[in-house]
């Protein structure tokens, strides 16, 4: 149980186009979903924290009219990556965690296997 | 907030060597902690996890932990490295009701 999945898992765009990232939780009620980005060779670097139903909060330094994050439901998240360039290029990695019924209870965080994301 | 801190960015051992790899953290209060390996090309994986109770954790794969609460340390070790524990490994960090924090990580390489 607890499986996260990330559509797509790679996308290539060009320059100053939209690309929308979906994270599903495929077996549990992800009440809290996080996207995180990874930079080649470094760590995890938290962008947001979205709760079902309301806005998105956003790490400092993140620009949130950029990273579009929208948690409609709660097996779902999107972030939309708006007017892309070449800088935006990185892995994105979507993070959920639901209530005290998902195995390893409500303290877990389960990640999904991440989008790679080129913009040309 | 809470931050994690690993002291080593490349680790090189030989196969059946011991490992440990360092994970120290910031935060006043109470902690969840944990080790994700990352392999080549792969997402995260959970390795283990502390919350509470024997500050001894075992995980998956002979991989094992122990929070030492004084000195805000939570070591990973393996008493004998393979080949394919080749990675890397995140130490991450919750406090509260925060989300993960993670360690800038350690890449691991073990050879033949």
């Amino acid at each position: 149980g607890a499986v996260v999945s990330q559509h797509p898992s790679w996308v290539i765009c060009k320059s100053g186009t939209s690309v929308k990232i979906e994270c599903r939780s495929l077996d549990f009620q992800a009440t809290t979903m996080f996207w995180y980005r990874q930079f080649p060779k470094q760590s995890l670097m938290l962008m947001a924290t979205s709760n079902e139903g309301s806005k998105a909060t956003y790490e400092q330094g993140v620009e949130k009219d950029k990273f579009l994050i929208n948690h409609a439901s709660l097996t779902l998240s999107t972030l939309t990556v708006t007017s892309a360039h070449p800088e935006d290029s990185s892995f994105y990695i979507c993070s959920a965690r639901g209530g005290g019924q998902v195995a390893g209870g409500p303290h877990e965080q389960f990640f999904g296997p991440g989008t790679r994301l080129t913009v040309l | 907030a809470q931050s994690v801190s690993q002291h080593n960015h490349h680790v090189i051992l030989s196969e059946a060597a011991s490992l440990e790899l360092g994970c120290n953290y910031s935060y006043g209060g109470t902690v969840n902690l944990f080790w994700y390996v990352q392999y080549p090309g792969q997402h995260l994986q959970l390795l283990l996890k502390y919350f509470s109770g024997d500050p001894l954790v075992k995980g998956i794969k002979g991989f094992e932990a122990e929070f030492i609460k004084s000195k805000f340390s939570f070591n990973l070790r393996k008493p004998s490295v393979q080949w394919s524990d080749t990675a890397e490994y995140f130490c991450a960090v919750r406090g509260g009701n925060t989300p993960l924090v993670f360690g800038k990580g350690t890449r691991l390489s073990v050879i033949a």
